[in-house]
């Protein structure tokens, strides 16, 4: 079955500061991984995906992940945090077979210091 | 730009009223579904629909059922609502598989 494991549900980074959240994935098929950004109140949104090709995404917000099969890892970073980064981010992966499901993890809450 | 909406983005409710929480999208996307949001928690799939009239149960389904009459909209209702269903709900459309989903902007629901 897959799951998505997020390694530290709070991290805390200064103004300008390397972005580093850590997402750990385990699946029996291809997966496909996204990441997610939820602010305070407010719904999801997609911050980037991979799905087939290149294993270094970009997305919105100066956001990029790599898929790393090896390591079964879809990390998320960004060179420089910048205090409207402050939000909860959410990795996750496709449930595989003929369904649609996402499988979410825990989700990380990302502090910016200024 | 394509759209999810969610009727609510607050409610208060009794113990023990039948709570319907409603879900719109304008993308005509096959694949509806709904999430319940936990601190800690992350998000855990209630039920997910695949086309009008379909259903299926996700993780937690105890104490909800849904309805899809047509393609757009997708309702969860809490049959009896208790304190413990107090949570943030999240519904999602994508258009096939593999595909990112498009989130509402959620109901925040608290039962008394």
């Amino acid at each position: 079955a897959q799951s998505v494991t997020q390694l530290g549900s709070h991290v805390s980074v200064s103004e300008g500061a390397l972005v580093l959240l850590r997402c750990n994935y385990s699946s029996s098929v291809p997966p496909y991984l996204f990441w997610y950004v939820q602010y305070p109140n407010q719904g999801l949104q997609l911050l980037l995906k991979y799905t087939t090709g290149a294993t270094l995404v970009k997305g919105i917000n100066g956001f990029e992940a790599e898929f790393k099969k090896s390591e079964t890892s879809f990390h998320l970073t960004k060179p420089s945090a910048h205090m409207s980064d402050a939000a909860e981010y959410f990795c996750a992966v496709t449930s595989g077979g003929a369904t649609n499901k996402l499988i979410f993890g825990t989700g990380t809450l990302l502090a910016v210091q200024p | 730009d394509v759209k999810v909406t969610q009727s609510s983005r607050y409610l208060v409710k009794r113990t023990g009223e039948k709570v319907f929480l409603e879900c719109v999208q304008d993308m005509d996307h096959e694949n509806m579904f709904w999430y319940r949001q936990d601190p800690g928690l992350g998000l855990r799939l209630i039920y997910f629909s695949y086309d009008v009239k379909m259903k299926e149960k996700g993780d937690i389904p105890e104490g909800y059922s849904v309805s899809r009459e047509k393609k757009e909209r997708f309702s969860l209702i809490l049959e009896s609502a208790s304190t413990n269903q107090t949570s943030m709900y999240l519904c999602a459309s994508n258009p096939g598989q593999n595909y990112g989903y498009t989130f509402g902007s959620g109901t925040r629901l608290t039962v008394v």
